[in-house]
């Protein structure tokens, strides 16, 4: 689990701001994905990427920008944030070559006042 | 695009008896059902899953079925211990080599408390 991390792990910001997740991972797997996690909502995709330079959309994704430069990072950036992103927002990976499990990591609590 | 739906939200059971969740998919050509496990506090980790090509797996005291007619498949977990209680949340995934194939929807989870 110590090979997928995000930063910060709290995050506190205002109506407005700019704020970027930054989640990494060391194994070298292809797909990486962004969710948030909101009470009775379970997990929802926000952005995931199939690989360096492949962003595609998931469930949720207005209001967030996604970039993948490298494959071993996945930043997700709120361009102006609001109060109805304040979630836990987890990060994940996964191997290729069709469905396989999806290792998460620690999550990143991000409160918007 | 797929739709999964979970019951119950939350489930209370006697340490020692058996624990039931059930969920359902929209779409058919899923073929990957995977279960994670979320305690208080910390990520989703994954505890069992199955594949479209087999109606039941299990490892140790939990077990998975799938009915792909109906499209619904089961968490079934025996002799529960007080370190079951968790959040516990289903999956469906397209899988395949198809665009998205990798991803997840997942259904809105089971808060399942193990009362000693």
């Amino acid at each position: 689990d110590a090979g997928i991390t995000q930063s910060p792990r709290y995050k506190i910001t205002e109506t407005g701001r700019q704020v970027t997740l930054m989640c990494h991972q060391t194994w070298s797997h292809s797909y990486m994905f962004w969710y948030r996690q909101d009470l009775g909502h379970g997990l929802r995709l926000i952005y995931y990427s199939a690989a360096a330079d492949i962003t595609d959309k998931g469930e949720v994704p207005d209001g967030y920008v996604v970039s993948r430069s490298k494959t071993e990072n996945f930043p997700l950036t709120l361009e102006s944030a609001t109060r109805s992103q304040t979630s836990v927002y987890f990060c994940a990976s996964s191997e290729s070559q069709g469905a396989n499990e999806q290792y998460f990591g620690p999550g990143t609590r991000l409160t918007v006042t | 695009g797929e739709n999964v739906e979970q019951h119950p939200s939350t489930l209370s059971v006697q340490e020692g008896d058996s624990a039931v969740i059930k969920c359902t998919y929209s779409d058919s050509a899923s073929n990957y059902f995977p279960w994670y496990k979320q305690e208080l506090g910390k990520r989703p980790q994954l505890i069992i899953d199955i594949r479209s090509n087999v109606g039941e797996k299990k490892d140790q005291r939990i077990a998975v079925t799938l009915n792909k007619t109906a499209k619904h498949f089961s968490l079934h977990i025996t002799e529960t211990q007080p370190e079951d209680s968790a959040v516990y949340f289903c999956a469906a995934s397209p899988g395949g080599r198809v665009q998205g194939a990798q991803k997840l929807v997942f259904g809105q989870g089971t808060r399942l408390t193990i009362n000693p």
